[in-house]
């Protein structure tokens, strides 16, 4: 199973927004609405921030919004702040009944 | 508070075989699936394995497929990974996660704070 595709990085400037893109195929982000995002600091255990394409756990700013078109899915964080600087992972599920990663994306709040 | 506990990583020759352990509280350990995820040094996530919460299904990445085995004791409230036939290439730090009542729905709402598992000679 091949690792979905996120950017390397992004940034942004505090109270801007940005978008983190996750490309997979029917397989996995296009065959199913199972996708959830996960933000790591330096050191850190990741944090589910995103689950089942665009639903928040709680306690989540609603700063951060999921969606998803075809195989790609995406992460909005809108109103950036400086504690958002971190890694960004997507997963999916698969239709080999696994889990499966994105590569990851460095946010930099500038 | 929900709780995750990683412990038995550490140094282990190529070729070896190391036991991971994940102690759950706080929450009714048995009624939730459960995953492994590990990271690689300045890697990114890498997801493993997962069981359901009776521990009637297990499913594996291809890279853990054959050598790692995941189980669960209800009654210990406890995860485990056996990982046999280690690999330089499986040094990472692990984690435990807690999924819902389906592993590939709902996310994994909480983590462990991982142990290390170092491969080499």
């Amino acid at each position: 199973q091949s690792a979905l595709t996120q950017p390397a990085s992004v940034s942004g400037s505090p109270g801007q927004s940005i978008t983190i893109s996750c490309t997979g195929t029917r397989s996995d982000v296009g065959g199913y609405n199972y996708v959830s995002w996960y933000q790591q600091h330096p050191g850190k255990a990741p944090k589910l921030m995103i689950y089942d394409v665009s639903k928040r756990p709680s306690g989540v700013s609603n700063r951060f919004s999921g969606s998803k078109s075809g195989n790609t899915a995406s992460l909005t964080i809108s109103g950036l702040q400086a504690e958002d600087e971190a890694d960004y992972y997507c997963n999916s599920y698969t239709s080999s009944s696994t889990l499966v990663f994105g590569g990851g994306t460095k946010l930099t709040v500038l | 508070e929900v709780q995750l506990l990683e412990s038995g990583g550490g140094l282990v020759q190529p070729g070896g075989s190391l036991r991971l352990s994940c102690a759950a509280s706080g929450f009714t350990f048995s009624t939730y699936a459960m995953s492994w995820v590990r990271q690689a040094p300045g890697k990114g996530l890498e997801w493993l394995s997962a069981i359901s919460n009776t521990g009637g299904a297990t499913y594996y990445a291809d890279s853990a497929k054959g050598r790692f085995t995941i189980s669960r004791d209800n009654s210990k409230n406890t995860l485990y990974l056996q990982m046999n036939s280690l690999r330089v290439e499986d040094t990472a730090v692990y984690y435990c996660a807690k999924g819902e009542v389906w592993f590939g729905s709902d996310g994994m709402g909480v983590w462990g704070q991982g142990t290390t598992v170092t491969v080499s000679s």
